[in-house]
């Protein structure tokens, strides 16, 4: 069973709706959760950084952690053709992330 | 400020051959990250330098891959020789140590192709 699991998806939306991503984990000693975005090519870029349970909101994302549940989700609301890329959640675990396999996200104008 | 820039960006090489991938973490970060990301897989983490030590190499595929960052600056990831198996992408990611959040910068990864 893999630490963390994410379904890649391809996730297919027409501009405007709210998108909904979601990672579940099973390790508790992640303390730390984290959305990151990659566009084709490019690095991964982080979105979110998160500790506690509850919600985060910045700007048209917003992240949400459930630690008793081991699951966290990505919003972006409103969304744009420029927000199609990969989502990749990732968890600290000491030093070093460990990621989902991440989502692709395709928005339609 | 310039990010975390990898070099090169793609690298096609024959089995057995050697390559070495090169990384020049954000001015000042003394943390330095190597992940790798082969094909249909999530990104895992490969090894961690604080300043020129490493802290974790416990995501060292095998005694194929050699890190260094001699001075504590620029690090380079050395295939030695190659395999099949060692295709993907390679990220390297810094960190400001003296920051109490443990956010990581990505470059845009070097694509191994090993043919």
């Amino acid at each position: 069973q893999k630490e963390v699991e994410q379904d890649p998806g391809p996730l297919s939306v027409p501009e405007g709706a709210i998108v909904s991503l979601n990672c579940t984990y099973s390790n508790s000693a992640f303390q730390y959760f984290m959305w990151y975005r990659q566009y084709s090519r490019k690095g991964p870029e982080l979105l979110m950084y998160t500790y506690s349970s509850g919600n985060k909101e910045d700007g048209r994302f917003t992240a949400q952690v459930d630690k008793s549940s081991k699951y966290i989700s990505l919003f972006i609301r409103d969304s744009q053709p420029s927000d199609s890329a990969t989502y990749l959640c990732a968890m600290l675990y000491g030093n070093k992330l460990v990621f989902g396999a991440g989502t692709i996200l395709r928005v339609k104008s | 400020e310039a990010g975390v820039t990898q070099f090169p960006s793609h690298s096609v090489i024959e089995k057995g051959q050697t390559v070495t991938l090169r990384c020049d973490p954000i001015s000042g970060h003394d943390n330095l990250y190597w992940y790798r990301r082969v094909m249909g897989k999530e990104i895992k983490f490969l090894l961690h330098f604080v300043k020129e030590s490493k802290q974790d190499e416990s995501g060292m595929p095998n005694n194929r891959f050699l890190a260094e960052r001699t001075g504590g600056t620029y690090s380079t990831l050395k295939v030695q020789p190659a395999e099949l198996e060692d295709s993907g992408v390679y990220f390297c990611a810094s960190r400001d140590g003296r920051t109490a959040k443990n956010i990581q910068y990505f470059g845009a990864g070097t694509r191994l192709s090993v043919l």
